[in-house]
Formats: structure tokens, C-alpha cells, sequence
């Protein structure tokens, strides 16, 4: 099926360690987000990658980097895990540009810092 | 800064009523709107999105409207199931930065 595959669904991470989550979408869309989502704050946005080759910051970018590798993959890196990084993140895709901005939303990966 | 708010924040009502979810938001300047579902421990679902050049979208017993002068839009749910709980989000896009409203919860008693 057509769509945003994340990977992994779930990581147990341990404080100070690093780890990547991966996304990848199979729709040609120019944009993609992480966002996380906690209980009570809603889905917040950490980056944003307009198109091929850019990046910018969201609401909450602190403690994040990302890499959009090419136009079907965005990966989002925590360099140092911290337990306030314990969430769910959402990876998404959209065809900006058209005036549609769709946005198509991964399954989730369950994160837990300990 | 696209603000969005969604009242109620949960929502309670036996099998078959119909119901409106709300959301306003601060930024008129949007291009469209979604609105989505989320189960619990799930993604997001897209359940219709409005152009900002319409004023509602139908799909079911779904609609959904748009009135960007006063920066609302509101979900109508008929004949609601228990199949319908959930919780929903809107969002209006606006520029790249997409902003969420933290959603209504929704509960079908049956």
C-alpha cells in the first residue's frame, strides 16, 4: 500500500543513548514533518522539510536533528536521549506546492527513555 | 503564530445522535482544512479535507464546514456509532508550519 512507512515502531532507549528514526513515503511529495505527540499537548511539530535538500525548525527542534536524504526519506536523529523525549512520533508527507497540502501521516514509533 | 483550539475537549452521547465538533483557529491565511481521526494508539486517519475555496465537504454520514472570515470550522457527525469513538483533530495547514488542535475526544454509548 502506498503511504508513509516509519521504522522502528517501537525503542526503549536508555539516557545519553542515540538513535535514528526512519521515514519514507512512496507518494513523490515534496514535504515532510515530525511531529510528536504527548498526552494532553497534542501533535507537536519538530521539523519540517519543504522539499529535496531543506530543513526548518518547528515548535520544539530542541534536542532533535533531522536529514531529508532524498525526496522519499526524512529521518529524525536524538543525539543524547533525554526522558522529556519519551513520545510517540508522527512522521507525515504532504504535496505542498499545489494549494492541497494533504497530509498523510505514518503509523507511529513508540519511543521510551529511560 | 496559527493557533487552533478545538471545543469540546471530550465529548459524551449515546448511540445515534448527531453531533459538531468545532475548531477555530487565529490565521486565516490557510489553504485548506483536515480534519482527522485518531484511535487510540494509532496514527492519524484523514477524514476530509476542505479547500479553501469551498465552504463544506461531505463524505458519509460526515460534514464538514469552513468559514475562514471567522476562522472556524466545525465537524458534523450524524447518526453517531460506537464505531465513531475517537478522538478528533483538525488542521489547517496554513504555510509548511501545519498546526494541530489538541482534538475532541469522542465516546458512542451504546
Amino acid at each position: 500500500n502506498a503511504g508513509v512507512t516509519q521504522t522502528p515502531k517501537f525503542q526503549v532507549l536508555k539516557t545519553g543513548q542515540s538513535m535514528t528514526l526512519q521515514c519514507a513515503q512512496d507518494m513523490n511529495h515534496n514535504s515532510m514533518y515530525w511531529y510528536r505527540q504527548d498526552p494532553g499537548m497534542g501533535l507537536r511539530l519538530i521539523y519540517y522539510s519543504a522539499s529535496e535538500g531543506t530543513t526548518d525548525k518547528g515548535e520544539v527542534p530542541n534536542g532533535y536533528n533531522v536529514s531529508r536524504l532524498n525526496k522519499r526519506e526524512f529521518s529524525l536523529r536524538l543525539e543524547s536521549a533525554a526522558p522529556s523525549q519519551t513520545s510517540v512520533y508522527f512522521c507525515a508527507s504532504s504535496e505542498a506546492g499545489s494549494g492541497a497540502n494533504v497530509l498523510t501521516f505514518g503509523a507511529g514509533s513508540r519511543l521510551t527513555v529511560l | 503564530k496559527q493557533e487552533v483550539t478545538q471545543i469540546p475537549a471530550a465529548l459524551s452521547v449515546p448511540e445515534g445522535e448527531n453531533l459538531v465538533l468545532n475548531c477555530s483557529f487565529t490565521d486565516s491565511a490557510i489553504y485548506n482544512l483536515q480534519w482527522f481521526r485518531q484511535d487510540p494508539g494509532k496514527g492519524l486517519t484523514s477524514l476530509l479535507l476542505i479547500q479553501s475555496s469551498q465552504r463544506e465537504q461531505t463524505s458519509g454520514r460526515l460534514n464538514a464546514s469552513l468559514d475562514k472570515s471567522s476562522g472556524r470550522s466545525t465537524l458534523y457527525i450524524a447518526a453517531s456509532q460506537p464505531g465513531d469513538s475517537a478522538t478528533y483533530l483538525c488542521a489547517p495547514p496554513g504555510n509548511q508550519k501545519v498546526t494541530f488542535g489538541t482534538g475532541t475526544k469522542l465516546q458512542v454509548i451504546p
